[in-house]
């Protein structure tokens, strides 16, 4: 199946730093990603979906100013977690959409945790 | 609004079979999809269903009624590994074109 590869699996900060996080199709060409935010022994909650050469869509509640998401590639889009907080720690994973399964299947990412001090 | 319901454990015998319910209210729909996913680890594909029926994948199988808005994930002849958390995920209609998670159904294999 199509790969979709997220950096990096592990970050731990300051509070009040950002992180970036790259989410990659490497095989495919992805005009649209979607970020996922997912909390311990909870579900994925979709944070926002990620548009090839324009702004993100962002779901209601998610801060845009707080999570910067830039889709510069039909290959590439980064999540940024502007000035960190601890209640912000979280497990974050990128998806896309190929179509080389027929049905256009979602495609995760290996994840990312983010651990804010 | 959406809403997708599962429950939120269930326990199971290694060897058995299991049944994990999946009921779903969407604005449309295009699609439900179940999904595996192993603790700390991001999800994997295991099934698809868009018409009403019986899927057949190995030990895995999907069914879908879209009248009643239900599905359920079998899984048969089950093995230790098959502990997880089973997600899910409904594509309803519209351009948005964005899934949407149930809260996960967490699945202890015991011996």
């Amino acid at each position: 199946g199509a790969v979709v590869s997220q950096h990096p699996s592990w970050v731990i900060c300051k509070s009040g730093t950002s992180v970036k996080i790259e989410c990659r199709s490497l095989d495919f060409q992805a005009t649209t990603m979607f970020w996922y935010r997912q909390f311990p022994k909870q579900s994925l909650m979709l944070m926002a979906t990620s548009n090839e050469g324009s702004k993100a869509t962002y779901e209601q509640g998610v801060e845009k100013d707080k999570f910067l998401i830039n889709h510069a590639s039909l290959t590439l889009s980064t999540l940024t977690v502007t000035s960190a907080h601890p209640e912000d720690s979280s497990f974050y994973i990128c998806s896309a959409r190929s179509q080389l399964s027929g049905f256009g299947e979602l495609f995760f990412g290996e994840g990312s945790r983010l651990t804010v001090l | 609004g959406q809403n997708i319901d599962q429950p939120t454990e269930m326990t199971a015998t290694e060897g058995a079979i299991v049944q994990i319910n999946c009921t779903y209210q969407t604005s449309g729909f295009n699609g439900l999809f179940w999904y595996q996913q192993h603790a700390g680890e991001a999800p994997t594909f295991l099934s698809y269903n868009v018409l009403d029926g019986l899927e057949e994948k190995g030990r895995f199988s999907s069914f879908l009624s879209r009248s009643k808005g239900y599905s359920y994930l079998l899984l048969k002849e089950l093995q230790m590994k098959d502990s997880a958390s089973y997600l899910c995920a409904v594509l309803p209609a519209g351009a948005t074109n964005k899934l949407i998670f149930g809260t996960g159904t967490l699945l202890a294999v015991q011996p």
